[in-house]
């Protein structure tokens, strides 16, 4: 079974910092990586995805994320935070098989303070 | 483009009446549509996978009797909670895969607030 793991649960930042959010996953297979984002009284909206390639991959709003398959990591990260930053960051696995389950990660919630 | 309609947004019910939720593909076709359940301060969890055509298939712990799906059409998936309970009052939230092949994200619904009485 496949499983996400974020480690910080909470992350308070003031603008202009950068920021970091760790993900790992568990699975055998081949995986396509993702990041979601959840803006407070918003639906969960897709930050950026990777499916091959270049495991350097970029999304919207300045976010990028690098896929280290030796360390089963997908980690988020972008180089100046904005207020408008704020929510709830999920990351999500999904099994490329038939099945195309996806399982996210507990979610990590940023703050950025002004 | 791929956009995931879903009502209504908030229910209030009382305990033992049955809740129906509709999640519809806008403007695309959606073979497969994913039910999940979020509880506060929780990440998704998936419910169900919903076939078109066919019956869904739940996860485990979840009550297929319970939480019942159909998926009659390639743009609308419905999940009906039978006889609530307080415990089930929670987020549901749809998704669905474009259909544009493996490499394809998921598309969410605004969710649904139930709240049981």
């Amino acid at each position: 079974a496949q499983s996400v793991s974020q480690h910080n649960h909470h992350v308070i930042l003031s603008e202009a910092a950068s920021l970091e959010l760790g993900c790992n996953y568990s699975y055998g297979g081949t995986v396509n990586l993702f990041w979601y984002v959840q803006y407070p009284g918003q639906h969960l909206q897709l930050l950026l995805k990777y499916f091959s390639g270049d495991p350097l991959v970029k999304g919207i709003k300045g976010f990028e994320a690098e896929f280290i398959k030796s360390k089963f990591s997908f980690n988020l990260r972008k180089p100046s935070v904005q207020w408008s930053d704020t929510a709830e960051y999920f990351c999500a696995v999904k099994d490329s098989g038939g099945y195309q389950k996806v399982t996210f990660g507990t979610g990590t919630k940023l703050q950025v303070i002004p | 483009g791929a956009v995931v309609s879903q009502h209504p947004s908030w229910v209030i019910c009382k305990s033992g009446t049955s809740v129906k939720i509709e999640c519809r593909s806008l403007d695309f076709q959606a073979t497969t549509m994913f039910w999940y359940r979020q509880f506060p301060k929780q990440s998704l969890m998936l419910m169900a996978t919903s076939n078109e055509g066919s019956k869904a298939t739940y996860e485990q712990g979840v009550e297929k009797d319970k939480f019942l799906i159909n998926h009659a059409s390639l743009t609308l998936s419905t999940l009906t909670v039978t006889s609530a309970h307080p415990e089930d009052s929670s987020f549901y939230i749809c998704s669905a895969l474009t259909g544009g092949g493996r490499n394809s994200p998921l598309h969410f619904g605004n969710g649904t607030r139930l709240t049981v009485t």
